[in-house]
Formats: structure tokens, C-alpha cells, sequence
């Protein structure tokens, strides 16, 4: 399977624990997308990756949250001290653009997702 | 900034009937358009996506979608709805974010279709 993966698919974890998740894009996608999706709403965007540098992220990443893509390879999304308004699926998405061109059509794959669950 | 709107939390239809999901967009530059199918506990796969291109646009297992200016609008429709149709159906538009480069997809709240037997 060449697809995006995600791991681990499910986490349950008490208020304040630290959860590390982990997406393998796409090989050769250079870039990255973390989204949250929470019950019966839309994926919302947290932040993006082109190949390592992060160069995007959204007020609803507070600094509990954070994400790494060191090689620009795989990513890790790590949300320290954990509440239970974090209990959402976390999907990872990667994509392509050809030469870093602004407004390429870089179609997204999403992978399967991480369901977290705080109690 | 960019939304969309898709009417109707929920739709059901029965085994072979029309599917119509709707879909309406705002955004101030011309957007690429996207209808995203999600099954449980699944992530999200596309379905169709329209890149400024064709206005009808055909996607994967029979649906298609037509982009209308005038209207905002993006519908997803599928002339006989098969049982393995039942999921839920994002819509999205995505825009260039000019600092950054990076193309943002903004989804809908979704639909989620039953198909009645």
C-alpha cells in the first residue's frame, strides 16, 4: 500500500498525558497537512509542511500542540498536557507541487486518520 | 476568505433514486472545488474535483458535479444511489494563500447519506 498512513489509529489517553502521532505521506509528496475533525464537522486545517519547513500554522494550534517533519519525510504531531476538548481524529494529508509553484493543483490524500479520545 | 455551505446535515434516499448533495461556495478569487466521500473511521477520499477546467465534472462511482458560477454553487449528484453509496460527503474549496503558497482546503460540515433499501 503506497497510500498515507497514520499510527495510531486509535489513542485513548487521561486529561494532561503528552500523545505523539505519526503520519507517513506519500513518498514523493513534498508537502504535508495536519487537519482536526471533530464529531459531525468538516476537517479543519492545523498546519502544513513543505518538505521540512513548517511554514503554516493555525490559531487553533495552541502551544500544546506541536509538529515536526524532520526529514521531510514522515511528521509527528505532539499535543502535550491533553484536555478533553482535544478528543477529535486527526488526519494527515500530503500532496505535490511541482517546483514549489504557488497555485499548482496539489490534490490532497489523506490517510485513514488518528481517533483521540481524552478522558 | 473562503467558505462553504452544504445544505442538509443529512440526506436519504432510497435504493436507486436520484442522489442530489449541495454544495454552495464563497470565495472573493476563483477557487478549485472538491467533493471528498469519508467512510466510518476511514479518512477522506476524492471523489471529483474541479480545477477551472470543464464546468461538469465526472468522478469516481457514478457522481458527478457541475460548477456554477452565477449560483456559487457545486452540487454532487448520482443518477441511482447504490446501498455502498451510504458515508458521509465533504465539499471543499481551496484557494492559494499568497505568503505561503500553500493551496487551503476549507471543508463543509458534510452530508451524510443514507440509502434506503
Amino acid at each position: 500500500d503506497t497510500g498515507v498512513s497514520q499510527n495510531p489509529r486509535h489513542k485513548i489517553t487521561k486529561r494532561g498525558q503528552n500523545v505523539t502521532f505519526r503520519c507517513d505521506p506519500i513518498s514523493e509528496h513534498n508537502r504535508l497537512y495536519w487537519y482536526r475533525q471533530t464529531l459531525g464537522q468538516g476537517p479543519e486545517f492545523l498546519t502544513y509542511f513543505q518538505n521540512e519547513a513548517q511554514l503554516e500554522k493555525s490559531r487553533l494550534l495552541s502551544d500544546r500542540f506541536s509538529a515536526e517533519r524532520p526529514k521531510g519525510s514522515f511528521s509527528t504531531l505532539e499535543i502535550q498536557r491533553t484536555e478533553q476538548g482535544d478528543s477529535a481524529m486527526y488526519l494527515c494529508a500530503s500532496s505535490f507541487t511541482r517546483g514549489g509553484l504557488a497555485g499548482s493543483n496539489n490534490e490532497q490524500f489523506f490517510g485513514p486518520g488518528t481517533r483521540l479520545t481524552v478522558l | 476568505a473562503q467558505s462553504v455551505t452544504q445544505l442538509g446535515s443529512h440526506v436519504s434516499v432510497s435504493e436507486g433514486a436520484l442522489v442530489l448533495l449541495r454544495c454552495n461556495y464563497s470565495s472573493s478569487v476563483p477557487p478549485y472545488l472538491f467533493w471528498y466521500v469519508q467512510y466510518p473511521n476511514q479518512g477522506l477520499q476524492l471523489l471529483l474535483k474541479y480545477t477551472s477546467a470543464a464546468t461538469l465534472v465526472k468522478g469516481i462511482n457514478g457522481f458527478e458535479a457541475e460548477f456554477k458560477k452565477s449560483e456559487t454553487s457545486f452540487h454532487l449528484t448520482k443518477p441511482s444511489a447504490h446501498m455502498s453509496d451510504a458515508a458521509e460527503y465533504f465539499c471543499a474549496v481551496s484557494v492559494v494563500k499568497g505568503d505561503t503558497g500553500r493551496r487551503a482546503l476549507t471543508f463543509g460540515s458534510g452530508t451524510r447519506l443514507q440509502v434506503q433499501p
